[in-house]
């Protein structure tokens, strides 16, 4: 079985101050983890996955997440955070040996001018 | 470009009356499949499909149908809704793969459908 855990429901930073919305997961296999991001009224937008290789993965708009396998985490990070990264972020994780994501139940991100 | 359809965008029905909401997707992805969003609740699978005449269920398939007779269409099917379900719904595609190349494994996603049961 897999699953994702997302413990923030909202994350709240001010504008210029580096952020970090939290995810952790589960999974038998090794793991593919995802970054999506819900701006209102819209669908999701893939932000960055790990699949393998460097921890250190860098995706859309500045964001990037570390892969952390011995805390099975896959954090979101920014170091400058702006007021139109406010959105929902979710996390969702595969086994690789499924097809099948489970996401977590999002991060609501609020950026303060 | 590259895109998933939903239609409607938006849908106010009331209890019984059948309905489906279309999705449609130009990338040629062999995997789609649907999720409701709720308050507090995230995104949920209701159902997927691995290709063509291959569908299976989500975690909450009850009170839903689909079909995949076509590669490219996936619709979500509600033989008699209720209020229940009204929530807000999401098509996915992508591709099948295992290998981590680019472009492969992402979900793309519909604009979504805002379904309200009466």
């Amino acid at each position: 079985a897999q699953s994702v855990a997302q413990p923030e429901d909202q994350v709240n930073v001010a504008e210029g101050n580096p952020l970090t919305v939290k995810c952790t997961y589960s999974v038998s296999g090794n793991p593919y983890l995802f970054w999506y991001v819900q701006y209102p009224n819209r669908g999701l937008q893939f932000l960055l996955k790990y699949i393998t290789g460097d921890n250190l993965v860098k995706g859309s708009y500045g964001f990037e997440a570390e892969f952390n396998k011995s805390q099975t985490s896959f954090h979101l990070k920014k170091p400058s955070a702006l007021v139109s990264d406010s959105a929902l972020y979710f996390c969702a994780v595969r086994d690789g040996g499924s097809y099948i994501p489970t996401f977590g139940r999002g991060t609501s991100l609020i950026v303060h001018p | 470009e590259a895109q998933v359809t939903q239609n409607p965008r938006y849908l106010i029905t009331v209890t019984g009356k059948k309905l489906t909401v279309t999705c449609s997707q130009n990338m040629n992805h062999e995997y789609m499949s649907w999720y409701r969003q709720d308050p507090g609740l995230g995104l949920r699978q209701i159902y997927y499909s691995m290709n063509v005449e291959v569908t299976d269920k989500g975690d909450v398939p009850e009170g839903y149908k689909v079909s995949r007779k076509e590669k490219r269409n996936f619709p979500l099917i509600l033989e008699s809704p209720s209020p229940n379900q009204t929530s807000l719904y999401f098509c996915a595609s992508s591709t099948v793969s295992a290998q981590p190349g680019v472009g492969k494994n992402i979900q793309y996603f519909g604009a979504g459908t805002r379904l309200s049961v009466l």
